[in-house]
């Protein structure tokens, strides 16, 4: 079963409005991570919020965590024709293969 | 791309016929993944490595099996396919550092097709 789900399964928008996605996990962590998948490629790191942090920022990224509400969301402001992608929450559940659990991803296409 | 490169890149086999896929890296990470990707799913771990010859399982084991003779080499085997394993198979890695402060570095997948 999958620890995190991303809403929505698929988001398209105007180059240069911002995009929201929002992941939902079942169990206490230890850090949430957002990971961006260009088509036909592997997984690229972006962030990392740790279960003591509110709200981290990266560039045009920014991450909240509300650990009562075991809920993340992930913000790209101004978005880009290149944002176009799937990204994918994953959670770390304080486990010793320090094991990622990821979400089923949202698909992001960004209108020029 | 964090010095991780997988081969095949693409194969397609017959069901009932052993198959191995390679996992190669440069980074010297102690700990080792393989996921497997399919529409709808997300990523799920299959096996995973903790250093040489440490191996354990993850959320879709059945099927599969791993190997882990060297630091930069993970093997993953399956013994005999079948077409519920037609996947695109991702090798990651990640330093085994203090708990919540890891992430992961992806590999380019490899896409397996199981007739």
């Amino acid at each position: 079963s999958q620890q995190g789900e991303e809403d929505p399964q698929a988001l398209s928008i105007q180059e240069g409005e911002n995009a929201t996605m929002n992941c939902s996990y079942k169990t206490s962590i230890n850090n949430l991570q957002w990971y961006r998948q260009n088509s036909g490629r592997g997984l690229v790191h972006l962030i990392l919020i740790r279960s003591n942090e509110r709200e981290k920022h990266s560039g045009r990224l920014r991450v909240t965590l509300d650990t009562s509400k075991k809920s993340s969301s992930l913000l790209i402001t101004a978005s880009r024709a290149a944002d176009t992608a799937s990204y994918f929450c994953a959670t770390d559940a304080n486990n010793a293969g320090n094991m990622l659990t990821f979400g089923g991803g949202t698909r992001l296409m960004v209108k020029p | 791309d964090a010095g991780i490169t997988q081969s095949p890149r693409h194969k397609v086999t017959e069901t009932g016929t052993p198959v191995t896929l390679r996992c190669h890296q440069t980074e010297n990470h102690r700990y080792m993944y393989w996921y497997r990707q399919d529409p709808g799913h997300g990523l799920r771990l299959i096996h995973y490595s903790y250093g040489v010859k440490d191996t354990d399982k993850g959320e879709v084991s059945d099927g599969y099996s791993v190997s882990r003779s060297k630091t930069e080499d993970f093997l993953l085997t399956l013994e005999s396919a079948t077409s519920s394993q037609t996947s695109v198979y991702f090798c990651a890695i990640g330093g085994g550092g203090a708990v919540g402060t890891d992430t992961q570095y992806f590999g380019p997948g490899t896409r397996l097709t199981v007739l």
